[in-house]
């Protein structure tokens, strides 16, 4: 189990803007450490698409935001399109376990 | 342009060991902090283990401690995985990863993986 929640999966419809959970606890997302999210296309190495909770990589379109609150924080793709269909991962750093730690991901179908 | 590219992966039966090696070019290898990452068959992404720049520092995965170890060469640009006690459970695509010299994104450059597969 991820000490990280993520639902496994979410859709929506082109155009759509759809939004994407993680839930952390006071040992990481609560403890104030960075919030990083990742995507992976299969067969491809994942790739930063928010960096330091909220801010997007030169290259990222700005469709792309995120969010944190308290222990949880959240990804947000406004004006979903077929080719954003992938694997997104929230990730942070767990002071319990002084340990790198990411969410079990949440798969993105576009309907 | 950063690169990473694993190597060493191979089909190993349960109890037995393997090393996995990075070679890491365009950028600061010396200078940065080196973690592997691996991913089960279909599953999501597991942190497995850290080695700091100079290779004094070392963290793992509750999943993998005492049976992992990671080191590193930087007069060869080359990150290391020991696997030893293998499990089926550590069937995984081993990716090494490097931090950002900009951000606090602790993976930024990935290599594409060496697949891991323990099975009798």
């Amino acid at each position: 189990q991820s000490l990280l929640t993520q639902p496994p999966s979410v859709s929506g419809a082109p155009g759509q803007r759809v939004t994407i959970s993680c839930t952390g606890s006071s040992s990481n997302i609560g403890a104030e450490y960075d919030v990083h999210w990742y995507q992976q296309f299969p067969g491809s190495a994942p790739r930063v698409l928010i960096y330091g909770s909220t801010h997007r990589p030169s290259g990222v379109p700005d469709r792309f935001s995120a969010s944190r609150s308290g222990a949880s924080a959240s990804l947000a793709i406004s004006g979903v399109q077929a080719d954003d269909e992938a694997d997104y991962y929230c990730q942070s750093y767990d002071s319990s376990l002084s340990a790198w730690v990411f969410g079990g991901g949440t798969k993105l179908t576009v309907l | 342009q950063a690169q990473l590219e694993e190597s060493g992966g191979g089909v190993v039966h349960p109890g037995r060991s393997l090393r996995l090696s990075c070679e890491a070019s365009g950028f600061a290898f010396s200078g940065s902090a080196m973690h592997w990452v691996r991913q089960a068959p279909g599953k999501g992404l597991e942190w497995v283990a850290v080695i700091s720049d100079d290779g004094n520092k070392k963290y793992y995965a509750p999943s993998v401690k005492g049976r992992f170890t990671v080191s590193r060469d930087n007069s060869e640009n080359t990150l290391y995985l020991q696997m030893k006690s293998l499990r089926p459970e550590d069937t995984a695509l081993y990716y090494c990863a490097g931090p950002s010299m900009l951000t606090t994104v602790p993976f930024d450059y990935w290599g594409q993986g060496t697949l891991v597969t323990v099975s009798a």
